[in-house]
């Protein structure tokens, strides 16, 4: 069975700083792979995903996740932030072909200024 | 364009009384639906998807239901709440080929 493992419950950062999540996961085949972000009382966002290829994928609002099989890792980097950046992140694994998703319990990022 | 609806927002009901929430998408036609829910301090778990009309499988055993009475429409029932189904819950879809899911802004759900 899959699972997802994001280690940081919550992050501070401060505005302009780098931020890097962690997340590792457990997936017998080549995964799918997301980072998703959750402002309060919203729904869920696609920042990035990786599917193959390149392992350094590029998203939305300035971050980049690198998929490291080795580590089986796929932590998701962002090099200044934002104040808007604070949300809720989640890392999720798929199999190929659906969006039977598990995702970690994720990470709540709070910048300070 | 696709858009994806989801109702109520917000929701306070007690234990014991029933349930339905209700999803349905937009611009889109054979669209995989799945229910998920987030309970406070976890994260989301996948609970019912459906490929179609009528079929609907179960990813884990509880209180809750669904139905997919229509292509684009996807509802969370429970002919009985717990304490336990509190928690935020999200409808999303894709379709099968395609390479993102999207969510709704999910409901609120508080059990008293």
């Amino acid at each position: 069975a899959q699972s997802v493992t994001q280690p940081d419950i919550h992050i501070t950062v401060s505005e302009g700083a780098s931020l890097e999540l962690r997340c590792n996961y457990s997936y017998g085949a080549t995964p799918y792979l997301f980072w998703y972000v959750q402002s309060p009382g919203q729904g869920l966002q696609l920042l990035l995903k990786y599917f193959s290829g390149d392992t350094l994928v590029q998203g939305i609002k300035g971050f980049e996740a690198e998929f490291k099989r080795s580590q089986s890792s796929f932590n998701l980097r962002k090099p200044s932030v934002h104040w808007s950046d604070a949300a809720e992140y989640f890392c999720a694994v798929g199999a190929h072909g659906d969006y039977k998703l598990s995702f970690g319990a994720g990470t709540t990022v709070t910048v300070r200024a | 364009s696709q858009t994806i609806h989801q109702w109520p927002a917000t929701l306070v009901q007690p234990v014991g009384s029933p349930l339905s929430l209700e999803c349905t998408v937009e611009g889109t036609s054979n669209p995989n639906l799945y229910w998920y829910r987030q309970a406070a301090g976890r994260g989301l778990q996948l609970l019912f998807y459906s490929v179609g009309i009528g079929q609907i499988s179960s990813e884990v055993p509880q209180n809750l239901s669904a139905s997919r009475p229509q292509d684009r429409q996807f509802i969370l029932s429970s002919k009985k709440l717990l304490l336990s189904d509190s928690g935020f819950y999200l409808c999303a879809w894709e379709t099968g080929g395609s390479t993102e899911a999207f969510f709704g802004q999910g409901t609120r759900l508080t059990v008293v």
